[in-house]
């Protein structure tokens, strides 16, 4: 069974500093990968995701993350971020040519300091 | 499209009670899911359905839960007894699922909060 790691509950960051958000996962077979956002009080929504290609995916909201095989990574990147980032984040992993079952990470919980 | 639509935002209900929550996704999707989050456990599967029929359920917490997606456009989540340690936020999510295809995201509603006291 495919599952995810992300090793930082809560990241602080002080605005217009970048910052990285780790996701570590494990599957036997390959693997769709998948950053969702949350805003207080609201639903997922999908930050960007890595189906094959490239390995430096760019998603919305100056996000991007890149695929690393060797070391099963899939680690969020923000070169700058905003006082509007303070969200929560979540890493997905979904198995290839197999179902869309979609198995979360327990989340990194962003915090932007002025 | 209006999303994924869940229904109640807000649940209050006592121990015992039967609480039933409600789903209608995305037109055209063909694969649901039903989330829980809690601060301990994160955000839990429950259950998975693909064309109606459930493929998953081995998230499912106990006989308590059940959960049924009679059409296309429709599923419930229900608790029966509900307890205390059943408060979280249930999230429906739909997907448009296509074998051996591309993966494609799934989409979430706003969720139900059930405070059970």
């Amino acid at each position: 069974a495919q599952s995810v790691t992300q090793l930082d509950s809560q990241v602080p960051v002080f605005e217009e500093a970048p910052v990285e958000l780790r996701c570590n996962y494990s599957s036997s077979v390959s693997v769709y990968l998948f950053w969702y956002v949350q805003y207080p009080n609201q639903g997922l929504q999908l930050l960007l995701k890595y189906l094959s290609g490239s390995t430096l995916v760019k998603g919305i909201n100056g996000f991007e993350a890149e695929f690393n095989k060797s070391q099963t990574s899939f680690h969020l990147r923000k070169p700058s971020v905003h006082i509007s980032d303070t969200a929560e984040y979540f890493c997905a992993v979904s198995r290839m040519n197999r179902d869309d079952k979609i198995i979360f990470g327990k989340g990194t919980r962003l915090h932007i300091l002025p | 499209d209006a999303g994924v639509i869940q229904s109640p935002r807000h649940e209050v209900t006592e121990m015992g009670q039967e609480v039933t929550l409600r789903c209608k996704p995305i037109s055209g999707h063909n694969s649901l899911f039903w989330y829980r989050q809690t601060m301990m456990r994160g955000l839990e599967l429950l259950i998975y359905f693909n064309n109606n029929v459930p493929i998953d359920d081995s998230g499912m917490p106990e006989d308590r839960f059940s959960a049924k997606m009679p059409n296309a456009s429709f599923s419930t989540l229900k608790i029966q007894p509900s307890e205390p340690r059943d408060s979280a936020v249930y999230f429906c999510a739909s997907s448009a699922f296509r074998a051996r295809a591309v993966a494609t995201e799934a989409f979430f509603g706003q969720g139900t909060r059930l405070t059970v006291v």
